[in-house]
């Protein structure tokens, strides 16, 4: 079974600290990752995606993540952040359903 | 946004009765899913489906049912609700399954009192 770990519950920093949340899964074949946020009061929506290809992928608003595949990680990244960044984060795998790490919550101080 | 409606938004109902929440898409996607999400948990899979009556059960599908009798409904029910099963409850869509980008619905609170 396909399950998503993120190692972050929690993170606090101040506006244009750099920010990387981890993400682990644990399926050992082809995956579909994805970056959503949830900004406060509303629904999930996409960052970015990775299917193949380029494993430095290029999102919305300024994040990207890294895809290693030999450590199952995608690592989500902004090198500098904005109080407007505040959210929780959640890092997702989709083999034939998708899956959701239990998400990072990351305030930012303005 | 993507064209997902969730009915009702809110909703308290009691311990012992059955609630169903629907899931209304104008997409015409294939694939709907159906999460709670709670505190320290993230969002968690209860049911999806990938086509008209196709359904399969998620992680924590135990005391829910759903149905699809349209492609554009997708209806969750607690046969008999419980207090465990207070929640935020989000309907998703894709219009393909492994690849394509999921859209979500703005949710339902659901509290069982």
């Amino acid at each position: 079974a396909q399950s998503v770990s993120q190692h972050n519950h929690h993170v606090i920093l101040s506006e244009a600290a750099s920010l990387e949340l981890g993400c682990n899964y644990s399926y050992g074949g082809t995956v579909n990752l994805f970056w959503y946020v949830q900004y406060p009061g509303q629904h999930l929506q996409l960052l970015l995606k990775y299917f193949s290809g380029d494993p430095l992928v290029k999102g919305i608003k300024g994040f990207e993540a890294e895809f290693i595949k030999s450590k199952f990680s995608f690592n989500l990244r902004k090198p500098s952040v904005q109080w407007s960044d505040t959210a929780e984060y959640f890092c997702a795998v989709n083999l034939y359903k998708l899956s959701f790490g239990a998400g990072t919550t990351v305030t930012v101080r303005a | 946004d993507a064209g997902i409606t969730q009915s009702p938004r809110h909703k308290v109902t009691e311990t012992g009765t059955p609630v169903t929440l629907r899931c209304h898409q104008t997409e015409n996607h294939r694939y709907m899913y159906w999460y709670r999400q709670d505190p320290g948990h993230g969002l968690r899979l209860i049911h999806y489906s990938y086509g008209v009556k196709d359904t399969d059960k998620g992680e924590v599908s135990d005391g829910y049912s759903v149905s699809r009798s349209k492609t554009e409904d997708f209806l969750l029910t607690l046969e008999s609700a419980t207090s465990s099963q207070t929640s935020v409850y989000f309907c998703a869509i894709a219009q393909a399954g492994e690849t394509a980008e999921a859209f979500f619905g703005q949710g339902t609170r659901l509290t069982v009192v």
